[in-house]
């Protein structure tokens, strides 16, 4: 059973506040880490597909990094507006079973 | 390109009855995937399929079944629901090279209640 975890769970956090969450997966058999955003009553949307350890993505005001090496890959959200607020999913793909498995996600709130 | 479509968006199933959530995609993807919305749970995978007449299980296949007869189409059939299958389910597909390096496409889902 492939071990995804996401931290934190939920964050609630002002307009204006930048912030970050984790996801950590197994380290062995790394092929890619895909990050979604996912709005309530909405289907999950692609944000970044990494590969390669210290591979950094950036789209707008989001952006992310990882590491393979340890198993870990942090989102950042930079001075986060209530549109943000969405259920951030990762999802890594290990060795070539050709499943894609998703962590519970990080719900982020941010108040105006 | 009109992407993934499910049919239908909702449905209200009686405990023992069957039924078969269509999945279908345009973009000529290889991989097809089915997914469940578990409440706190994030998104559990059903089955998933690389390529028509391949498919295999995911997390969690107990009471579902799959085929994949073309590239396009993916069904799930659920053949004698229970209460525990009320759920959003998602379909999703992507071309992969096999690196999974590919991002997946989510259609709308189908909002399943069984009582």
């Amino acid at each position: 059973i492939l071990n995804v975890e996401q931290s934190p769970q939920s964050l609630h956090v002002q307009e204006g506040d930048s912030t970050n969450f984790t996801c950590s997966f197994p380290s062995s058999n790394f092929y890619a880490l895909h990050w979604y955003r996912w709005e309530t009553a909405k289907s999950p949307e692609a944000l970044f597909v990494m590969t390669l350890n210290g591979d950094e993505k950036k789209k707008g005001r989001i952006s992310a990094t990882l590491n393979t090496k340890e198993g870990y890959s942090y989102l950042y959200i930079k001075g986060s507006q209530p549109e943000d607020s969405a259920t951030y999913l990762c999802a890594p793909r290990m060795d070539s079973s050709y499943k894609l498995i998703f962590g519970s996600g990080t719900r982020l709130l941010v108040r105006p | 390109n009109a992407g993934v479509t499910q049919t239908p968006k909702f449905r209200i199933l009686k405990i023992g009855q069957s039924m078969t959530l269509q999945c279908t995609q345009d973009m000529n993807h290889n991989y097809m995937y089915w997914y469940r919305q578990d409440p706190g749970m994030g998104l559990k995978l059903i089955y998933y399929s690389v390529g028509a007449g391949i498919t295999d299980k995911g997390e969690v296949p107990n009471g579902y079944n799959v085929s994949r007869s073309t590239t396009e189409d993916f069904p799930l059939r659920l053949e004698l629901a229970a209460p525990s299958q009320t759920s959003v389910y998602f379909c999703a597909s992507s071309w992969d090279r096999g690196r999974g390096n590919s991002p997946l496409h989510f259609g709308n889902g189908t909002r399943l209640t069984v009582t």
